[in-house]
C-alpha cells in the first residue's frame, strides 16, 4: 500500500557515483555516533561509527566525518551500487560523556535511491 | 553467528487487548534495548536493560508499557489496553556494553497493528 506520511529527504545518485549523506545532531555532549542502513521491512543495519575524539573514520567504501563545531555528521559512500539503496539514519549516544545510558537518538533519515 | 531475533514478526490485535513482544539478543550481549519506529521516522528509544535490570526506562510513553528481562537474556515488551496509536514497528537491539558506548545490533522488528 501507499506509504502515507513518508516525507524523507531523498538523495538520488547514479550507479558508480559517490554519495554524501548529511546529518545534524542535537546534543553537544554526545560522544558516540553511528550510521545505520535500513532496507524496507528490515531492522537498522550497522554501517560505521565514530567517537567524538575523532573527526574522520574510514571503512570499506564508507567514510564518516564529524564536525563537532557545527554538530554535523556526514556519511560518504564511494562508487555507490544499487544495493546501497535504502534509508540511512545517523544516531547519537544520548547518554553523552560516558553516561549511564547508551540510548541512541536517531535523526530523521535520508532515502538513498541509486539509479542503474 | 545468530543475530538478534524477534517474535512475532507481525502482530495484529484489537484496541484494548494485551500484547507481548519477544526479543532474543545476541548471545553474550549484556545490554538490551527496545525502540519504536513509526512510518517515515527514525527509531525512538523506549527502555534499556543492563543485565536483568532496567537501567533507563525514560522512553516508555506511559504505564501501559512494561518490559522485563528476568534472566538477563530474553526480554518481553508488554503493552496493556492497546490503542491505535501504538501501531508501529517495535525494534530490539543488543550490545556487549563492557563500559562506554558500543555498537547496538538490531533485530528485524515486530510490526504491531492495532485495529
Amino acid at each position: 500500500g501507499e506509504s502515507v506520511g513518508l516525507h524523507l529527504p531523498t538523495l538520488s545518485v547514479q550507479e558508480g557515483d559517490n554519495s554524501i549523506i548529511n546529518c545534524a545532531y542535537s546534543n553537544s555532549a554526545s560522544d558516540y555516533f553511528i550510521w545505520y542502513k535500513q532496507e524496507s521491512g528490515k531492522g537498522p543495519q550497522f554501517i560505521i561509527d565514530i567517537r567524538s575524539n575523532m573527526d574522520k573514520r574510514q571503512g570499506q567504501r564508507v567514510t564518516v566525518l564529524l564536525n563537532k563545531t557545527v554538530k554535523h555528521l556526514s556519511l560518504q559512500i564511494a562508487a555507490t551500487q544499487p544495493g546501497d539503496s535504502a534509508v540511512y539514519f545517523c544516531a547519537e549516544n544520548g547518554g553523552g560523556m560516558g553516561g549511564a545510558t547508551n540510548k541512541l537518538i536517531f535523526g530523521t533519515g535520508t532515502l538513498l535511491a541509486v539509479q542503474p | 553467528g545468530a543475530g538478534v531475533s524477534q517474535t512475532p514478526s507481525n502482530k495484529v490485535t484489537e484496541k484494548g487487548k494485551y500484547v507481548e513482544l519477544r526479543c532474543d539478543p545476541i548471545s553474550g550481549h549484556t545490554a538490551l534495548y527496545w525502540y519504536r519506529q513509526s512510518l517515515g521516522q527514525g527509531p525512538e528509544f523506549l527502555i534499556y536493560f543492563q543485565g536483568t535490570g532496567a537501567a533507563d526506562d525514560s522512553g516508555l510513553p506511559n504505564d501501559r508499557f512494561f518490559a522485563v528481562r528476568p534472566e538477563g537474556s530474553v526480554s518481553t515488551l508488554k503493552i496493556q489496553r492497546t490503542e491505535r496509536g501504538d501501531s508501529a514497528v517495535y525494534l530490539c537491539a543488543s550490545s556487549l556494553r563492557r563500559g562506554g558506548p558500543d555498537t547496538q545490533y538490531f533485530g528485524p522488528g515486530t510490526r504491531l497493528t492495532v485495529l
